[in-house]
């Protein structure tokens, strides 16, 4: 079975550009989170999907950033425009079921802004 | 505690040396609390997810221990290998329609030859 999966792995933009993500879940997995990692801190919470619907995105910084799950499979996190405090490691997982159980994580993106 | 906290934030053993770290978490509205191994540029792996006060489980070398009432976890690895070299972060959820994960810091563990 696949596992989470996150294109691009590295991503460089400089201040102002828009980047976005994604997210490839596992397969079957209705529950799918972004979180985000800045240098020296802990990872932290973004936000939830149940399907393609927005269940909690009390973590999202700002309106520069837009989560969508179009279909309710994979998922894209777009930063528009870019800042730079917005660099740091991008983490989506993915879980099934109703129980808030084993979250996968994927490898994540390594975002730059310069 | 308001948040989850690890400690210590580092650690160097030896090959061969047992050792643990703990995590600290706010004990009420608790409903889970994650262990996770990430070595950088690679996906957190799920260790353990612990529910229940005084639940103890084991993989290999590694275990952890859980005591919901006083707000702490503790992980072991047994005689540590330099391939347990990671960041290893515990995470803790409260349950109900929140699934979110509250992470600590994380203990980046260094394990010598």
């Amino acid at each position: 079975e696949a596992g989470v999966t996150q294109f691009p792995s590295h991503s460089v933009i400089e201040k102002g550009q828009t980047v976005t993500l994604r997210c490839d879940p596992i397969s079957g997995h209705d529950n799918l989170y972004w979180y985000r990692r800045v240098m020296g801190k802990e990872i932290k919470f973004l936000l939830h999907f149940v399907k393609e619907s927005k269940q909690d995105e009390s973590g999202m910084p700002n309106n520069r950033f837009l989560a969508e799950r179009t279909g309710g499979t994979y998922s894209t996190l777009k930063v528009q425009p870019a800042e730079l405090e917005d660099s740091g490691v991008y983490f989506c997982a993915s879980s099934q079921g109703a129980l808030p159980y084993e979250q996968y994580f994927g490898p994540g993106t390594r975002l730059t802004v310069t | 505690i308001l948040n989850v906290e690890q400690s210590p934030q580092s650690l160097h053993v030896q090959e061969g040396d047992s050792t643990n770290f703990t995590c600290s978490f706010p004990s009420s509205n608790f409903y889970a609390l994650h262990w996770y191994r990430w070595e950088t540029a690679k996906s957190p792996e799920a260790l353990f997810v612990m529910t229940l006060n005084g639940d103890e489980k084991k993989k290999g070398r590694i275990s952890a221990t859980l005591n919901t009432k006083e707000g702490y976890s503790y992980l072991y690895i047994k005689g540590s290998q330099p391939e347990d070299s990671a960041t290893y972060l515990c995470a803790r959820n409260s349950g109900g329609s929140n699934y979110k994960l509250t992470f600590g810091k994380g203990t980046l563990l260094t394990v010598n030859p």
